[in-house]
């Protein structure tokens, strides 16, 4: 039992490319996230999954877009990275929206 | 958005020392819980509250849910090394709107 696995671990883009963080979860959770922790801040969330094929946007959304063909993955993209969008994401799963979040060990993105 | 006001921003003690931190905001939340993660890795949940003034303790850890509903905090009795790291507060509304607050990085002297 992996828990919560990220993919990559670090990843330097250069702005306006483009490239997916992977998440995947084998705990059969039905509700994903996807955060982004910024120096200062609390951790923001960007979209969440209540199951596969339902998505929706979060506190800071712009700039990325995600999907849930399955239960098991819920990937991350951006289309065209933005050196703002430089930060640490993280994945988390939960049985349901209320339950306990597990997170994944984060993704260091920068963009330059 | 509506953040959440964590304080203290960093503390450091001595080991065998209590820690204090709380977490204040303008709004009302149904859930308080608290995080700590440790360098490299994602947030683990330490100790979840659903009851305006409850009182719940994991080990050494005790935190407590405001009568208010508009603050929590978290004490560490007798600190060790281990306890080294970031400690996160998070307020839960009804509708999944979930804020975090900018952690309270801890660091213990031997």
């Amino acid at each position: 039992n992996a828990g919560v696995t990220q993919t990559p671990k670090f990843q330097v883009l250069k702005t306006g490319q483009s490239m997916t963080l992977q998440c995947a979860q084998d705990m059969n959770h039905e509700y994903m996230s996807w955060y982004r922790q910024d120096p200062g801040m609390g951790l923001r969330l960007i979209h969440y999954s209540v199951g596969a094929g339902i998505t929706d946007q979060g506190e800071v959304p712009n700039g990325y877009n995600v999907s849930r063909s399955t239960t098991e993955d819920f990937p991350l993209r951006l289309l065209s990275a933005a050196p703002s969008q430089t930060s640490v994401y993280f994945c988390a799963s939960s049985r349901d929206r209320l339950t306990e979040q597990y997170f994944g060990p984060g993704t260091r993105l920068t963009v330059t | 958005g509506q953040q959440l006001n964590q304080s203290p921003q960093s503390m450091f003690i001595q080991e065998g020392e209590d820690v204090s931190m709380n977490c204040t905001s303008s709004s009302i939340f149904n859930t308080w819980l608290w995080y700590k993660q440790d360098p490299g890795e994602g947030p683990v949940l330490l100790i979840a509250l659903y009851k305006a003034g409850e009182l719940t303790s994991n080990g050494r850890l005790t935190a407590q849910f405001g009568i208010t509903r508009k603050d929590s905090f978290l004490n560490i009795s007798a600190s060790i090394p281990s306890d080294v790291g970031i400690y996160f507060c998070a307020g839960r509304r009804n509708n999944n709107d979930m804020r975090f607050g900018a952690g309270t990085r801890l660091t213990v002297k031997p």
